[in-house]
């Protein structure tokens, strides 16, 4: 819908390994964002972008890194993944260079399984 | 951002209108009030928004009271595809980052 594209979209890992979440979007919007969503809990901001190398903590940010060295591009890491980041991982864009706007776009999703 | 409370679930017939009320009783003056859905296993998808005038765009129509104490949001012509659990928020306009605070939200189901 908004030029948001996700990778991968399903993953199964192994509790300790390192994942890493790509999110990809093609509208040069200046902000980015992880969510993650569970049963109970709705969507909750782990991390969030607001320009090239610059970042900041959500909600629930331990045991979660991100890094953003291209406008395009917003990496979410799980150093040594556990079962209890076993979740579906949402991103979402706003801020249109330019432009203000609020208007928060997200991607399809990464549906996340740690065994 | 103010608390939002909507109805647990609703039913509506393929081809009436949806209307999906919210209630907003703490809105501040500078609170936008939003809408998005989300059909099962898909990301969030924007609706709509407004502040204090009724809005209006090919997916729905918002009307928001005088008050702005409540809104509803309405799908004139409900398909099956309308399906889905649908999240009124009320948040702080201008401020292009910072986090969306998705409630429980309104369960609809578009029945033949």
């Amino acid at each position: 819908d908004a030029g948001i594209t996700q990778s991968p979209r399903h993953k199964v890992t192994e509790t300790g390994t390192p994942v890493t979440l790509r999110c990809h979007q093609t509208e040069n919007h200046r902000y980015m964002y992880w969510y993650r969503q569970d049963p109970g809990h709705g969507l909750r901001l782990i991390h969030y972008s607001y320009g090239v190398k610059d970042t900041d903590k959500g909600e629930v940010s331990d045991g979660y890194s991100v890094s953003r060295s291209k406008t395009e591009d917003f990496l979410l890491t799980l150093e040594s993944a556990t079962s209890s980041q076993t979740s579906v991982y949402f991103c979402a864009i706003s801020g249109i260079s330019g432009r203000l706007t609020d208007t928060q776009y997200f991607g399809p999703g990464t549906r996340l399984t740690v065994l | 951002d103010a608390k939002t409370t909507q109805p647990t679930s609703m039913d509506c017939a393929e081809g009436r209108a949806a209307n999906l009320p919210c209630n907003h009783s703490t809105i501040s003056g500078n609170e936008y009030v939003y809408w998005y859905r989300q059909i099962h296993s898909q990301g969030p998808q924007y609706i709509i928004h407004g502040l204090k005038n009724n809005e209006t765009n090919e997916m729905a129509s918002l009307i928001i009271t005088e008050d702005r104490k409540s809104s509803t949001l309405i799908l004139p012509h409900a398909t099956l595809r309308d399906t889905a659990v649908y999240y009124c928020i009320v948040r702080v306009a201008g401020t292009s980052y910072g986090k969306l605070t998705f409630g429980q939200g309104t369960i609809l189901t578009v029945h033949p």
